[in-house]
Formats: structure tokens, sequence, C-alpha cells
């Protein structure tokens, strides 16, 4: 069974502060999600990696997929109150017939 | 209008009693699919489609069935409610391409 351990769980920091979230697994993948959720809503897609070592930006957000394709990275950078929200990664491999494994989540603070 | 819609969006309910979930989209996707999420879980998947005559479980069926009625509807149903099976259920649908989800807003369900 393939599996995505997201770390921290929990993250409380004050606006400005810089932050990393990661998302790792012992299999490879051949995409990996990254989404964003506000209460009371639905998860939004961010962004996808699909290739080994890609580094994507959205303004002040970094995403990376590890060279080996089993981890990923979240970074924000100056974090504001509005980046607060639920953080899940997704990865997909050809092996789960269209379906996405979840991660746990990494639910983040950013305090005024 | 929003692209994926679910109804209804909260829902209090008594043990053993049957209730339906409902999933509409207008995005042309083929592929949808039903989640649960539980704090510190993140989504676990309970059926999926591919389209109108594929039907799968998900890691999490018992106690589920669904419905693919046409290709912009998938119903959800719980025929015997039990409390463990409250949660925030979510909708999504996705292209074929990274396999990409899109998500409704949610149902809250709780079971008493």
């Amino acid at each position: 069974t393939q599996l995505l351990e997201q770390s921290p769980q929990f993250l409380s920091i004050q606006e400005g502060e810089n932050l990393t979230v990661y998302c790792n697994s012992s299999s490879v993948f051949s995409s990996l999600q990254w989404y964003r959720q506000e209460p009371g809503e639905g998860p939004v897609l961010l962004v996808t990696v699909v290739t080994g070592g890609e580094v994507k930006k959205l303004k002040r957000l970094t995403f990376q997929f590890g060279d080996a394709r089993k981890d990923s990275s979240l970074h924000i950078t100056a974090a504001q109150p509005g980046d607060t929200g639920l953080y899940l990664c997704a990865g997909a491999s050809r092996n789960q017939g269209g379906k996405l494994i979840f991660g746990q989540g990494t639910e983040l603070s950013v305090k005024p | 209008d929003a692209d994926v819609t679910q109804t209804p969006r909260n829902r209090i309910t008594k043990t053993g009693k049957r209730i339906m979930l409902e999933c509409s989209q207008t995005k042309g996707h083929d592929r949808m699919y039903w989640y649960r999420q539980d704090p510190g879980l993140g989504l676990r998947l309970i059926y999926y489609s591919f389209d109108v005559k594929d039907i799968n479980k998900g890691e999490i069926s018992d106690g589920y069935s669904v419905s693919r009625q046409a290709q912009a509807k998938f119903s959800l149903s719980l025929e015997s409610a039990i409390p463990n099976q409250t949660a925030l259920y979510f909708c999504a649908t996705s292209n074929s391409r990274y396999n990409e989800q899109f998500f409704g807003p949610g149902t809250r369900l709780t079971v008493l």
C-alpha cells in the first residue's frame, strides 16, 4: 500500500515567517499535487509537479518534487494570515489506476 | 455557478436511517469520486467511477453504495447510517491527465 506522510501535522507561526511542509513516501509517484483547503470548503488544487527535481513557484509558494519522485516540499516565504488553511499533498501513480493517495494534511495557522 | 455542486451541505440524521448525498458537475469530466474527511486522517476514497457503467470501490466502501445516474451525476448512499459515519463528505471530478481533482464544497453529515 502506498502512503504519503506529511509533516508537520500542525504549524502555528507569526506573519512574515517562512515555513516548509514536507510530503514523503517510500513509493515512486508519476505526479504529485498540492491542495489548499479553507474551512467549510473543498480542497483547491495549487500545483502539479511531474518531473523529478522540478521546482514550481506560485507567488510566495515554492513547490519541489524530489529527484526520485518519492517526496515533495512546499515552502512559503513571508507567510500571511491569508495563507491559513489545510495543505494536502496527493500522489498519483500508474499502479493506482486513476486514484490519488492523499497525505494526512498540514494545518497551518498564520497569526497577524 | 460552481462547477461541482453537492446537496445537502449539512445533514443531521439518526442511526439506522438511509441517507443519500448528491453530486452534480458541469465540468464535463468522466471521472467522479466520493471521499470522506476526518480530522488527522486526510481524505479517504469511498467509491469512484470512470464513466456511467464503471463503478469501483475505494479503501473504505463498507456501509456505502453509489449510483452514477449520468456523466454529470454521482450519488452516495448510506443504507443504514451509524455514528462513526459522521464526517465531511466530498465529491470530486477529474480529467485524465495527472488525475487532478476538482472538489465540491462538501457535505457535513452528523449521525446521532
